[in-house]
């Protein structure tokens, strides 16, 4: 099955400063890999996804590439803004037709000062 | 609708009550998830569903808790004999065929 390792929060910067928030994942196979985010007193919505080894998804800003080597999908953002302040998730999730759970990292509470 | 729609938004309910969340996937998605959300922790993985057929029911956290889908669409969360340790926000998510999962606003439950 998928697991997910995701950076611990809360992670606090000043407006346009550069933002990493680390994901490692093992999985069987090569899953997609999306990361999620939930702003305050909001529902998850997907930020970006990549779905093949070199892949890079981008979204608002911010950029994650898929690392089929190091099994990561670390998510960055060369200047963050107060409205980037949310939690982020890291979700590995095979696409085929098998079915499975979603496995969510542990989320990642950024907070961004003006 | 044009998104996931969960019922009600907002739950109060006594100790030992039964509780029923609806939720409402996108038309035509396959799968659909539930997980629980406590105040500033993750996301708990409850039960999915692939179609009417639950494969996956393994994070059901005690037997008080049951879930079912009907007709490919409609998923109703059943909570019995509820306890305060159940108060969480309770979302649910729809995918089609295995790809990014579109949330619902969920439901924030509150056991007196």
């Amino acid at each position: 099955g998928n697991s997910v390792t995701q950076m611990e929060g809360p992670v606090t910067l000043s407006e346009e400063a550069f933002l990493t928030i680390n994901c490692t994942y093992t999985a069987t196979g090569y899953p997609s890999l999306f990361w999620y985010v939930q702003y305050p007193g909001e529902g998850l919505q997907l930020l970006l996804k990549a779905t093949k080894a070199d892949d890079k998804g981008s979204n608002k800003g911010f950029e994650a590439t898929y690392r089929k080597e190091t099994t990561s999908f670390h998510l960055e953002k060369g200047s963050v803004q107060v409205s980037d302040s949310a939690v982020y998730f890291c979700a590995p999730h095979r696409s085929y037709s098998s079915a499975s759970k979603i496995i969510f990292g542990s989320g990642t509470r950024l907070s961004i000062r003006p | 609708g044009a998104g996931v729609s969960q019922s009600p938004s907002n739950k109060v309910t006594e100790k030992g009550k039964d509780v029923e969340l609806r939720c409402d996937p996108i038309s035509g998605h396959t799968a659909l998830y539930w997980y629980r959300q406590s105040l500033g922790q993750g996301l708990e993985f409850l039960i999915y569903f692939q179609g009417n057929s639950a494969p996956d029911k393994s994070g059901l956290p005690s037997d008080r808790f049951s879930a079912e889908r009907t007709g490919g669409s409609v998923s109703t969360l059943t909570i019995q004999r509820t306890q305060q340790e159940d108060s969480a926000v309770y979302l649910c998510a729809s995918s089609p065929a295995h790809t990014e999962a579109f949330f619902g606003q969920g439901t924030r439950l509150t056991v007196v």
